[in-house]
């Protein structure tokens, strides 16, 4: 089993509406969560940050967190064309240790 | 906004050479990894660094493999003798608590030939 899946896409949404992206984790332990936009060729950016069960929100964003689940996810709504790239999950292994990857989602919001 | 640095953007080197890739974290962070990114594929963990020594290590991060912090500023990846594999994006992270999310460096794209 994977330790952190993702569905690899492409996601296609049209330019306003929600797009949904969806993380399961195999680590029952683990505690922190991460989700990380990339574009092409460059480096992974950091959007959210999630550690309790629940939603936390920021700005378009909302991160979803269910632990017994073992299930993480990430709402962008009004998506823009700027949105298009790749969303990494992110997972921390353990209660301490470097962050696991998924491979990515890849979203592409049509004008 | 501070960033991470990482030198050279790109480098290209022959297998069986020796490259030094380096990264300068963000001043205050105390924590500090090494990613690398083979094209088309995810993001996997090296080794991370804390307290001027290796905190932990991946299966990939073998003895061709090693880390330095030689100053106050400086994080730098060694491949001893480079493979054909080797070839992907390398970036470096650093945190400043180890609970954080990481920033990324903007990479250094190895090309081995």
């Amino acid at each position: 089993q994977k330790e952190v899946e993702q569905n690899s896409g492409p996601l296609s949404v049209p330019e306003g509406a929600i797009a949904s992206l969806n993380c399961t984790y195999s680590d029952r332990v683990s505690q922190s969560f991460f989700w990380y936009r990339q574009y092409s060729g460059k480096s992974p950016e950091l959007i959210m940050s999630i550690y309790s069960n629940g939603d936390k929100e920021d700005g378009r964003f909302t991160a979803q967190l269910n632990k017994a689940s073992q299930y993480v996810s990430l709402l962008i709504r009004d998506s823009q064309p700027s949105d298009s790239a790749t969303y990494l999950c992110a997972v921390r292994k353990g209660s301490q240790g470097n962050l696991i990857f998924g491979k990515g989602t890849k979203l592409s919001v049509k004008p | 906004e501070p960033e991470v640095t990482q030198t050279p953007s790109h480098q290209v080197t022959q297998m069986g050479q020796e490259v030094i890739l380096r990264c300068v974290p963000i001043s205050n962070h105390l924590y500090f990894y090494w990613y690398r990114q083979i094209l088309g594929q995810k993001v996997e963990f090296l080794v991370s660094f804390y307290n001027n020594e290796i905190s932990e290590k991946s299966e990939i991060f073998d003895d061709q493999f090693s880390v330095e912090r030689p100053d106050g500023s400086n994080f730098t990846l060694k491949i001893r003798s480079t493979k054909l594999e080797d070839s992907a994006m390398y970036f470096c992270a650093s945190t400043g608590q180890e609970d954080y999310g990481y920033t990324f460096g903007s990479g250094t794209r190895l090309t081995v030939v």
